[in-house]
């Protein structure tokens, strides 16, 4: 099955760095990259993704990018703020399927 | 945009007792609902996997018996954990397949602890 590692765990920036985040996935298969941020005591919530048939993915200070021949994918958040502390979640799927997630990065931003 | 509904939010029951956790797609119909199961600091643990009147399909070392799911309709998912125990105090969340372009939409969770 798909194994999906993530890295750092923890990530501990000043406000106003860029924070990058990376995850490597073992199925050639998987096709489909959500990144989800999590606050303590809800839900993921979706906050950028990729298919495989796209290299990069950017939405105003989020951007993803894909490298599907070296299977990593990769979360970059540019200015960051103190709202962007959470813990960060990548996941892959073949589409339709059930979703792997990496373990989290807890991202604290300090003001 | 797709939502799912999760309730409760928060729940605390006698060890012994059962407990009902609710999942609705509010503007889409979810043919397929993950359940996940999350440990502190941890990441989500798949429990199973359920498609709209099927039997769902659990992951191995989840107890069936233990967690039902029933998804009986298109807007509608459950997990039951029945008799539970201190050792199921966790937070379970919900996700639906929403059918658009691989969406998974979740719920925003249910903290449950036994006592």
């Amino acid at each position: 099955g798909e194994n999906v590692e993530q890295h750092p765990s923890t990530l501990s920036v000043q406000e106003g760095d860029s924070a990058v985040i990376k995850c490597t996935y073992s199925d050639s298969a998987s096709n489909y990259f959500p990144w989800y941020k999590q606050e303590l005591g809800k839900g993921p919530q979706l906050i950028i993704d990729i298919r495989s048939n796209v290299g990069e993915k950017k939405d105003q200070r989020i951007a993803v990018t894909l490298n599907k021949t070296a299977k990593h994918f990769s979360l970059h958040i540019t200015e960051t703020q103190p709202e962007d502390s959470a813990v960060y979640f990548c996941a892959a799927s073949t589409g339709y399927s059930t979703l792997t997630f990496g373990k989290g990065t807890m991202l604290l931003v300090s003001p | 945009g797709a939502v799912v509904s999760q309730h409760p939010s928060r729940v605390i029951c006698k060890s012994g007792t059962s407990v009902k956790i609710e999942c609705r797609s509010l503007d889409f119909q979810a043919t397929t609902m993950f359940w996940y199961r999350q440990f502190p600091k941890q990441s989500l643990m798949l429990m199973a996997t359920s498609n709209e009147g099927s039997k769902a399909t659990y992951e191995q070392g989840v107890e069936k018996d233990k967690f039902l799911i029933n998804h009986a309709s298109l807007t509608l998912s459950t997990l039951t954990v029945t008799s539970a125990h201190p050792e199921d105090s966790s937070f379970y969340i919900c996700s639906a397949l929403t059918g658009v372009s691989y969406g998974y939409t979740f719920g925003s969770g249910t903290r449950l602890t036994v006592v």
